[in-house]
């Protein structure tokens, strides 16, 4: 049972124009959520995050939504670079309780120059 | 430099030999977890701590053992790995509230095979 669904492997954009990254979750308990970049022969790395009190969260060239009525959030990377190219990761937990995180199966960004 | 260290790097076992591979962080972090990653399945946790002597199991604990007996460390068990643990591991650490989960590190992997 897939709790967290990231239903396109990969994806790719032109350098400059908007990347959207999309991850869909079933469980309604989940209230944090995470997305983590990861590059070949490196450990992930913390990207972004967002409770389930807001719908948005920005931080430089990255911007999460939360739609919590659909159980969807994505992950625009605005304006998309080379070296954003890599997998991405969302994750959810609950943060009320054990701190138990369920990963999606992640996407292959790939930035064209 | 803060950082999450792992050892061995890299692994080549045989069936029911018993390893550990451990797991260092320099950060006082609270949270402690491990992760297999596999290809089309993404990351799965094995088992996450809280803290000192709190553990609790993931999605994916069948095979695998843990302890915290220090802050600092957190060895993962295979008491007797089977193929099918065949797969890339990550530890990772974190204050133990999400609001400071920006701080979150990664270890760099270790690439079991278990032959």
């Amino acid at each position: 049972d897939q709790q967290v669904k990231q239903n396109s492997p990969s994806l790719s954009v032109q350098e400059g124009r908007i990347s959207i990254l999309n991850c869909d979750y079933t469980n309604s308990m989940f209230d944090y959520f995470l997305w983590y970049k990861k590059y070949p022969a490196e450990g992930p790395t913390f990207l972004i995050s967002i409770s389930s009190i807001k719908d948005k969260n920005e931080d430089g060239r990255f911007t999460v939504f939360l739609n919590k009525s659909a159980k969807h959030l994505s992950l625009h990377i605005v304006p998309s670079q080379p070296g954003d190219s890599a997998v991405y990761f969302c994750a959810a937990l609950n943060s009320g309780g054990y701190q138990k995180v369920t990963f999606g199966t992640g996407t292959k960004l790939q930035v064209i120059p | 430099e803060a950082q999450v260290t792992q050892n061995p790097r890299y692994l080549i076992t045989v069936t029911g030999k018993k390893l550990t591979v451990t797991c260092s962080q320099n950060m006082n972090h609270e949270y402690m977890s491990w992760y297999r990653q596999d290809p089309g399945l993404g990351l799965r946790q094995i088992y996450y701590s809280m803290n000192v002597e709190v553990t609790d199991k993931g999605d994916v604990p069948e095979g695998y053992k843990v302890s915290r007996k220090e802050k600092r460390n957190f060895p993962l068990i295979l008491e007797s790995p089977s193929p099918n643990q065949t797969s890339l591991y990550f530890c990772a650490s974190s204050f133990a509230s999400t609001s400071r989960w920006d701080e979150q590190f990664f270890g760099p992997g270790t690439r079991l095979t278990v032959l």
